[in-house]
């Protein structure tokens, strides 16, 4: 079983529409999540973290996290064609204390005008 | 905005030649931290480097790796002899501690010849 595995997509949506990203993770251990959006050729980029389970939202976007079921998400309303990149679903290594985070490999979100 | 710098932004080698990348992190961060990404596949852990040591090194930072930090500002990552199977895209991340996330540098592009 993969550690982090993502649906690679790519995921099309219109304008406007609202982007829905899946993540599941491996280590229960795991407390922290992050999502980072990543543009080709160029390096990831912090969108969203969570720490507790429910719903958090920040502008257009809403990070949902269930532990129990092991499953991050990642909503994006009001899609644009500026979002269009690969969003990389990472949680933090539950066993290990070093901060490392451990990426999936990322679902690429196509957004069309 | 503070941010981590990278240098060289893109590197070409021989096969077998020693490489250094170079890194800044933010000037207030506690924790460094190298990843690779091969063109087309996931971002993946190589190390992690805390109080002037490593903290945790992952399977594929064998003995051709080293990480090093000289003094108060820089972080590098040197690769003893380089392979083909080197080449790829190199970031550098860093970290203020808890559970807060990692802030990337833009990458480093080595090609191995």
């Amino acid at each position: 079983q993969k550690e982090v595995e993502q649906n690679s997509g790519p995921l099309s949506v219109p304008e406007g529409a609202i982007a829905s990203l899946n993540c599941t993770y491996s280590d229960r251990g795991s407390q922290s999540f992050f999502w980072y959006r990543q543009y080709s050729g160029k390096s990831p980029e912090l969108i969203m973290s969570i720490y507790s389970n429910g719903d958090k939202e920040d502008g257009r976007f809403t990070a949902q996290l269930n532990k129990a079921s092991q499953y991050v998400s990642l909503l994006i309303r009001d899609s644009q064609p500026s979002d269009s990149a690969t969003y990389l679903c990472a949680p933090k290594g539950g066993s290990s204390n070093t901060g490392k985070l451990i990426f999936g490999q990322g679902t690429t979100l196509q957004v069309k005008p | 905005e503070p941010e981590v710098t990278q240098t060289p932004s893109h590197q070409v080698t021989q096969m077998g030649q020693e490489v250094i990348l170079r890194c800044v992190p933010i000037s207030n961060h506690l924790y460094f931290y190298w990843y690779r990404q091969i063109l087309g596949q996931k971002v993946e852990f190589l190390v992690s480097f805390y109080n002037n040591e490593i903290s945790e090194k992952s399977e594929i930072f064998d003995d051709q790796f080293s990480v090093e930090r000289p003094d108060g500002s820089n972080f590098t990552l040197k690769i003893r002899s380089t392979k083909l199977e080197d080449s790829a895209m190199y970031f550098c991340a860093s970290r203020s501690g808890g559970d807060r996330e990692l802030f990337f540098g833009e990458g480093s592009r080595l090609t191995v010849l």
